[in-house]
């Protein structure tokens, strides 16, 4: 069973950066991970996919101020050039044999 | 552009059944897997189900049972119904599209708005 566990809050400046983590539990730091993003009230939304090597795959019109990256057991989301509308909920997820697994998500706040 | 439209939530009475609709634009429904991920009231995300472009049916452990994931590709329309209703079943579900790359790997890659389910008498 995968366990990915993410920061419940982080904060940052409005036009600075900040780098949201989320932790795969042990025996699993070879996984891929996908961060999704969550205003209040809306759907999710897909911004990447980041894989165990750093590399990182955007989805449709998300803009490259969202970057992806690894270390080990840890899959990062970094967010240059905070806006507003950056403030969100953030969840990382991944996939194994037909099960999927999320984190607890992080409430990103744009001071 | 492509979009994800739920329905049919709402009200449900314990004990009951409810079915949810997703209708599918702006892309070939049947060739894309699917998949329902809900939301409980200020809670995170939670995987549901999951099916594939042929109809192959994926249960979370806690779901399977209750749940039945079913779709339409005539109609371009993804089902869930729910049966035998539990107040724990109040949530926001969720359609998603589902990606695989080349490794195998899945993911949602577009999101509907979300059809809100609540469980009381």
């Amino acid at each position: 069973q995968v366990v990915l566990t993410q920061s419940p809050s982080a904060a940052a400046s409005l036009g600075a950066s900040v780098k949201l983590t989320c932790g795969l539990s042990a025996g699993h730091s070879n996984y891929a991970v996908a961060w999704h993003q969550q205003h209040p009230g809306k759907g999710p939304r897909y911004l990447m996919k980041v894989n165990s090597d750093g590399s990182h795959n955007r989805g449709d019109g998300i803009p490259d101020r969202f970057s992806g990256s690894s270390s080990g057991a840890e899959r990062f989301l970094f967010i240059s050039s905070l806006q507003s509308e950056d403030e969100a909920d953030y969840y990382c997820q991944t996939w194994d044999a037909a099960i999927w697994f999320f984190g607890g998500g992080t409430k990103l706040t744009v001071l | 552009e492509v979009q994800l439209l739920e329905s049919g939530g709402g009200l449900g009475q314990p004990g009951g059944s409810l079915r949810l609709s997703c209708a599918a634009s702006g892309f070939t429904f049947r060739n894309y897997a699917m998949s329902w991920v809900r939301q409980a009231p200020g809670k995170g995300l939670e995987w549901v189900a999951g099916i594939t472009t042929g109809g192959g049916a994926w249960y979370a452990d806690s779901m399977r049972g209750r749940f039945t994931i079913s779709r339409d590709n005539w109609k371009d329309t993804l089902y869930l119904q729910v049966d035998s209703l539990r107040a724990e079943d109040t949530a926001v579900y969720y359609c998603g599209r589902e990606t695989i790359f080349v490794s195998a790997w899945i993911t949602i890659d577009y999101w509907g708005r979300g059809a809100l389910v609540t469980v009381s008498s």
